[in-house]
């Protein structure tokens, strides 16, 4: 099983729509989580964190679900300008605790 | 407020050769990421440093390829003797600590001719 695991797309969706995504880990000792967007050809920038909470940025919501070992994350009223591969980021949790990335979900908003 | 600094940006190298990617993280960050990326893949952990210390080093080619990430001075990303297989891009992030939100650099795109 990958440490990370993520539905890579893409998702075509109509502005103002609403969109989720979905992330699994393997690792239940992981700690931190996180979303990063990256745009075609440039470096990953941070979205957000996700808390155990969940919490929410705007149009953004993420979720953190520790019993199934997932989180997701929530966009609505889709822009153009959201077009990205959305990653998510996990901490490896144990000795090293490097910051594991997924794969991404390729998400394409069209007008 | 200067974020995370590589250079060079794009590196062209010949077969053979060496090329060294520099990593200049946060201020105050003590923590460096490696990742490569090829195009339309995911990005791949390299290796995970703290100054002076290689944390995490699994998922560096065990020959040609070193890191360093010295108490003075960037972080250094070293790969000897490259081969066209090596073409990618490689991104460097920076934390403040251990399992904080890291900071990507631009990446440095590395092409072997």
């Amino acid at each position: 099983r990958k440490e990370v695991e993520q539905d890579p797309g893409p998702f075509n969706v109509p502005e103002g729509a609403t969109v989720a995504f979905n992330c699994t880990y393997s690792n239940s000792a992981s700690q931190s989580f996180f979303w990063y967007r990256q745009d075609c050809r440039k470096e990953p920038k941070l979205l957000m964190s996700v808390y155990s909470s969940g919490n929410e940025d705007g149009r953004f919501t993420a979720q953190l679900n520790r019993a199934s070992q997932y989180i997701s994350l929530l966009i609505r009223d889709s822009k153009l300008s959201d077009s990205a591969t959305y990653l998510c980021v996990v901490n490896g949790g144990g000795n090293t605790d490097k910051l594991i990335f997924g794969t991404g979900t390729r998400l394409q908003v069209f007008p | 407020n200067a974020g995370v600094m590589q250079n060079p940006r794009h590196l062209v190298r010949r077969r053979g050769q060496e090329a060294r990617l520099r990593c200049s993280p946060v201020k105050g960050h003590s923590h460096v990421y490696w990742y490569r990326q090829l195009p339309e893949e995911g990005l791949k952990f390299m290796v995970y440093l703290q100054k002076e210390n290689i944390i995490d080093e699994s998922g560096m080619p065990k020959e040609r390829f070193s890191a360093e990430f010295p108490k003075e001075g960037p972080s250094i990303l070293r790969i000897q003797q490259v081969v066209r297989g090596d073409s990618a891009a490689y991104f460097c992030a920076s934390s403040r600590q251990t399992g904080a939100e890291a900071f990507f650099g631009q990446g440095t795109r590395l092409t072997v001719v």
